[in-house]
């Protein structure tokens, strides 16, 4: 089956300073990605949809400044953090499409950030 | 706006009782419908996705949905669990217009043996 990574799966960092996350589709190109917050015992809250080589789409109600998203290949998206707060803490999952209509997602096991 | 609504929030159950989960959703379009599976410490995984045709579609592990579209509804059943069958349960929509999906929030499943 497809396979989706994302780099790190955990990390802390002090208030303030910025936060990369990388999503990896192993082993299949992947045009469109999503990405992903999940409060504790909460559902999905979409993002944004990342399309390879083009701007992101973000959700209403996220800050694009602060999450920055980019699609620079068909394997690789990134989600930027910036200057993170302790709101900022959550589970962050992003999800790869192999096809333009994005009807199968293939998820990545998440990254879990703690802001202190 | 688009909405997914999963009724059950949290649902215990013995083994080879029969299950039922509830969606639904808001969306006047057409939809493709899916249901995802989250084990303890998993990834999220497809169960199951209806595109079009027959409105009931089989998944894995014994899993099947059925689509009612008069009644914007995509529930989940399977007619016995098993104690693996432990782990939260997401529906979700992807509407024709967006190329986005929407989450609902999501059942959490305890299987008694």
């Amino acid at each position: 089956g497809a396979v989706v990574s994302q780099h790190p799966s955990w990390v802390i960092c002090k208030s303030g300073t910025s936060v990369k996350i990388e999503c990896r589709s192993l082993d299949f190109q992947a045009t469109t990605m999503f990405w992903y917050r999940q409060f504790p015992k909460q559902s999905l809250m979409l993002m944004a949809t990342s399309n390879e080589g083009s701007k992101a789409t973000y959700e209403q109600g996220v800050e694009k400044d602060k999450f920055l998203i980019n699609h620079a290949s068909l394997t690789l998206s990134t989600l930027t953090v910036t200057s993170a707060h302790p709101e900022d803490s959550s589970f962050y999952i992003c999800s790869a499409c192999r096809d333009l209509f994005a009807n199968t997602q293939y998820f990545g096991p998440g990254t879990r950030l703690t802001v202190l | 706006a688009q909405s997914v609504s999963q009724h059950n929030h949290h649902v215990i159950l013995s083994e080879a009782a029969s299950l039922e989960l509830g969606c639904n959703y808001s969306y006047g379009g057409t939809v493709n419908l899916f249901w995802y599976v989250q084990y303890p410490g998993q990834h999220l995984q497809l169960l199951l996705k209806y595109f079009s045709g027959d409105p009931l579609v089989k998944g894995i592990k014994g899993f099947e949905a059925e689509f009612i579209k008069s009644k914007f509804s995509f529930n989940l059943r399977k007619p016995s669990v098993q104690w693996s069958d432990t782990a939260e349960y997401f529906c979700a929509v992807l509407t024709n217009t967006g190329n986005q999906f929407y989450f609902g929030t999501g059942t959490s499943l305890t299987v008694i043996p």
